[in-house]
């Protein structure tokens, strides 16, 4: 069973923190990795891609993917109420495919 | 403006009385899926279709049907529908169905079934 874990959470952070939400994946071949947000019975909305080992940046957004040691991270920098949500990793898990297989998601509380 | 589009966005109906919700997308997107999303369980993928006239099954496919005739349609059929199938469910699409494409969501359906 291929398998995407995240911490449930709640995370809870002050405004202007910064956020560290964290996936680890169990499929070694996946190659394509992103993270989506999620409002309270909204539908997913994707914030970032990544797809090789680093980090990739966009504005307040940074996604870190670390293929060894199989886990995804996703940084959120001066963190604002407009950020609570959950938030879903996604990982692909059969190689040079779009599905996609989802963890459960974080929930994020961010306090003014 | 680019959508993916589904219908209803509210159902509640009776076990065993078939409905169909809709999907559609206007992005020219080969790659077309569908999720269904449970407390504690998150998103599932129920089928797939790689493009007109391909589909897969998901995780959870029991219970479900899909066709896929033309290129920007994708609806999910539920032959006789059961209460363990009250979910909100996500239709979503792919520029392709390669690795590296990001998948699109439409806005759900809550789907109660009584």
């Amino acid at each position: 069973q291929k398998e995407v874990e995240q911490n449930s959470g709640p995370l809870s952070v002050p405004e202007g923190a910064i956020a560290s939400l964290n996936c680890t994946y169990s499929d070694r071949v996946s190659q394509s990795f992103f993270w989506y947000r999620q409002y309270s019975g909204k539908s997913p909305e994707l914030i970032m891609s990544i797809y090789s080992n680093g980090d990739k940046e966009d504005g307040r957004f940074t996604a870190q993917l670390n293929k060894a040691s199989q886990y995804v991270s996703l940084l959120i920098r001066d963190s604002q109420p407009s950020d609570s949500a959950t938030y879903l990793c996604a990982v692909n898990v059969r190689s040079g495919y779009s599905t996609l297989t989802f963890g459960k998601g974080t929930m994020l509380l961010v306090s003014p | 403006e680019a959508q993916v589009t589904q219908n209803p966005r509210y159902l509640i109906t009776v076990t065993g009385k078939k409905l169909t919700v809709t999907c559609s997308q206007n992005m020219n997107h080969e790659y077309m899926s569908w999720y269904r999303q449970d407390p504690g369980l998150g998103l599932r993928q129920i089928y797939y279709s790689m493009n007109v006239e391909v589909t897969d099954k998901g995780d959870v496919p029991e219970g479900y049907k899909v066709s896929r005739k033309e290129k920007r349609n994708f609806p999910l059929i539920l032959e006789s529908p059961s209460p363990n199938q009250t979910s909100l469910y996500f239709c979503a699409s792919s520029l392709s169905g390669r690795s590296n494409q990001p998948q699109h969501f439409g806005d759900g359906t809550r789907l109660s079934i009584l």
